[in-house]
């Protein structure tokens, strides 16, 4: 079992829609977690950066992590083409750096 | 966000000729660098961590000898990909944390695509 499990999709829905993301992972350890977007040939960029758990909302971003469940997710509103990408999720146990990540959700937006 | 910029974007070699792949913070100084390694259709998989002043962390797996680490200065990385062959192409990309520190966030260059024919 990967410590990080992530749907590889892809997954296509129309501009306007919530796009909701999510990722599993197993190690209990985690404490940081974050979600990338990553567009073809291109280095992730970051978007989301959490520490533990709760909320957090940036524009139309909103990161939600539940370590309970061991689930995080990452929802769009409003969702743009320009959004259209590969979003990863990463987290780790010994710092923001030392990153596990799931394998990526290809989205596409379509007008 | 802090900018790290990595060069060249692509190169195409031969087999059994080495290439090398610098990492620069920009705006920034790293004691700390990534290496990453990505496959189409894949995650990035650390191939290994870079100190500067000392050797570089290698993950489990990664030969040390064919990839060589040089972290010369607080901005600048480099990953040398040595005799390399058909098997080692695919997309690399370094990454540094802004900041010192557990929670310094990490950016990433842009990638090198690498093709060895």
């Amino acid at each position: 079992q990967k410590e990080v499990e992530q749907d590889p999709g892809p997954l296509s829905v129309p501009e306007g829609a919530i796009v909701s993301l999510n990722c599993t992972y197993s190690n209990s350890a985690f404490q940081y977690f974050m979600w990338y977007r990553q567009y073809s040939r291109k280095g992730p960029e970051l978007l989301m950066y959490t520490y533990s758990s709760g909320n957090k909302e940036d524009g139309r971003f909103t990161a939600q992590v539940d370590k309970s469940s061991k689930y995080i997710s990452l929802f769009i509103r409003d969702s743009q083409p320009s959004d259209s990408a590969t979003y990863l999720c990463a987290m780790s146990a010994g710092g923001a750096q030392k990153l596990v990540f799931g394998q990526g959700t290809r989205l596409t937006i379509n007008p | 966000g802090a900018v790290v910029s990595q060069h060249p974007s692509w190169v195409i070699c031969k087999s059994g000729t080495s290439v090398k792949i610098e990492c620069r913070s920009l705006d920034f100084q790293a004691t700390t660098m990534f290496w990453y390694r990505q496959f189409p259709k894949q995650s990035l998989m650390l191939m290994a961590t870079s100190n500067e002043g000392s050797k570089a962390t290698y993950e489990q797996g990664v030969e040390k000898d064919k990839f060589l680490i040089n972290h010369a200065s607080l901005t600048l990385s480099t990953l040398t990909v040595t005799s390399a062959h058909p098997e080692d192409s695919s997309f690399y990309i370094c990454s540094a944390p802004a900041s010192e520190g557990p929670d310094g966030k990490l950016f990433f260059g842009s990638g090198t695509q690498l093709s060895v024919l």
